[in-house]
């Protein structure tokens, strides 16, 4: 069974950083692209970034580039996004997905990053 | 990087079929049958329902079904039923920045 935990949100001041971690079972993890999609409270889905499977190849939406790096460690099956320069517009649900078809077959249950002051 | 566009809200009745539609552009929908559509219920995480413009994933319903023509892609939903009630996603390759959302549709159930 696929199962994808996120981890490490919470809150943050404008400004501030945050690593995002989340952990992979259930499937063989290398094999697939991961990505990081967000969703603002009571908005609709935003795709942030996408890694392949090697960690060779990464992509960024517009609205974080330049201030989110997502990363994997593929001995450890985990994914990473580490956030700076944190806005309050990145208020978000972030959740992690499994790359199909640059789409997302499964989806982890999310992690609430809230930026305020 | 601009959102797909899809109507905000589609309502129907139980039992009778309704389609959504999703407008891209030729850069993304329209050049790459790359097109995947995801429900989601309020609290809980998307779940995937069609990828490849028409290819629906093991388990999930022959009521739905995808579509694409030029710059417009479609999620039909036939034979409505109650738990159908959720909000809508499509996404699609786009090249360079690779993935898009369009803004989400609200589906009810009358």
């Amino acid at each position: 069974e696929v199962q994808l935990v996120e981890s490490g949100g919470g809150v943050v001041q404008p400004g501030g950083s945050l690593r995002l971690s989340c952990a992979a079972s259930g499937f063989t993890f290398d094999d697939y692209a991961m990505h990081w999609v967000r969703q603002a409270p009571g908005k609709g889905l935003e795709w942030v970034s996408l890694i392949s499977g090697d960690g060779g190849s990464t992509y960024y939406a517009d609205s974080v580039k330049g201030r989110f790096t997502i990363s994997r460690d593929n001995s450890k099956n985990s994914l990473y996004l580490q956030m700076n320069s944190l806005r309050t517009e990145d208020t978000a649900l972030y959740y992690c997905a499994k790359g199909y078809s640059y789409g997302a077959d499964y989806w982890g249950q999310g992690t609430l990053v809230t930026v305020s002051s | 990087q601009s959102a797909l566009t899809q109507p905000a809200s589609v309502s129907g009745s139980p039992g009778q079929s309704i389609t959504i539609s999703c407008t891209g552009t030729s850069s993304d929908v329209g050049s790459y049958n790359l097109v995947s559509w995801y429900q989601q219920h309020p609290g809980k995480a998307p779940k995937l329902m069609i990828y490849e413009v028409s290819k629906r994933p093991s388990g999930v319903s022959n009521r739905f079904s995808g579509s694409k023509s030029g710059n417009t892609a479609s999620l039909t939903i036939s034979g409505l039923q109650a738990e159908d009630e959720a909000d809508y996603y499509c996404c699609s390759y786009a090249g360079s920045s690779p993935v898009v959302f369009g803004g989400g549709t609200k589906l009810t159930v009358l």
